[in-house]
């Protein structure tokens, strides 16, 4: 079992969709937890980090923590077709320097 | 320069050939991280320096897989005698700070290795 688990999609949307994407993770001590957006053929971009349970918002974007059941979520309101891209999870160990990933989700926002 | 810069963005090997893979991090950036992308998987951690040093090496998947950064800047990660596995996406990521919890990565285009 690894780590850090997502369903790997595809997930199609229309445009102005709300998007749940969703990891597990198994190592009750972890703390933190990134969201990374990944375009074709290029590398992984930070979007979101947070700290230990509840909800974190930047613009259309909110990420939701919830260590009672290793659940991590990315919601993204008003889905538009830029948001087309694999999505990441991950979380550092406890030296941070290494992150573990989840296998990504790919989604795609049609117009 | 502005982000991370990986070199070459493509290299088709052939198998048992040995390769080299350079990253130009961002300038005054002091960790340096290389991971392994296989196809519609999440990037898998590989080796980590802290300047010149290389701290962790846990991720590296053989003895075949080397990497170092001799002056705390460029890196390379070299891989000899390729084999059909070795083909992924290599990504390296660069961060400003040092220890601690580096989670202010930049990452790289990353490079595309095939083995043939």
């Amino acid at each position: 079992q690894k780590e850090v688990e997502q369903d790997p999609g595809p997930l199609s949307v229309p445009e102005g969709a709300i998007v749940s994407l969703n990891c597990t993770y198994s190592n009750s001590a972890f703390q933190y937890f990134m969201w990374y957006r990944q375009y074709s053929r290029k590398g992984p971009e930070l979007l979101m980090y947070t700290y230990s349970s509840g909800n974190k918002e930047d613009g259309r974007f909110t990420a939701q923590v919830d260590k009672s059941s290793k659940y991590i979520s990315l919601f993204i309101r008003d889905s538009q077709p830029s948001d087309s891209a694999t999505y990441l999870c991950a979380t550092p160990n406890n030296a941070g320097n290494m992150l573990t990933f989840g296998g990504g989700t790919r989604l795609m926002v049609k117009p | 320069g502005a982000g991370v810069s990986q070199s070459p963005r493509y290299k088709v090997a052939k198998r048992g050939q040995d390769v080299a893979l350079r990253c130009d991090p961002i300038s005054g950036h002091v960790s340096l991280f290389w991971y392994q992308q296989a196809l519609g998987q999440g990037p898998e951690f590989l080796t980590y320096f802290q300047n010149e040093a290389q701290l962790d090496k846990s991720g590296l998947p053989s003895d075949r897989f080397f990497a170092e950064r001799p002056e705390g800047s460029v890196s390379t990660l070299k891989i000899q005698r390729t084999q059909q596995e070795d083909s992924a996406v290599y990504l390296c990521a660069s961060s400003l700070v040092g220890g601690e919890l580096n989670y202010g990565y930049t990452f790289g285009s990353g490079t595309r290795l095939t083995v043939v």
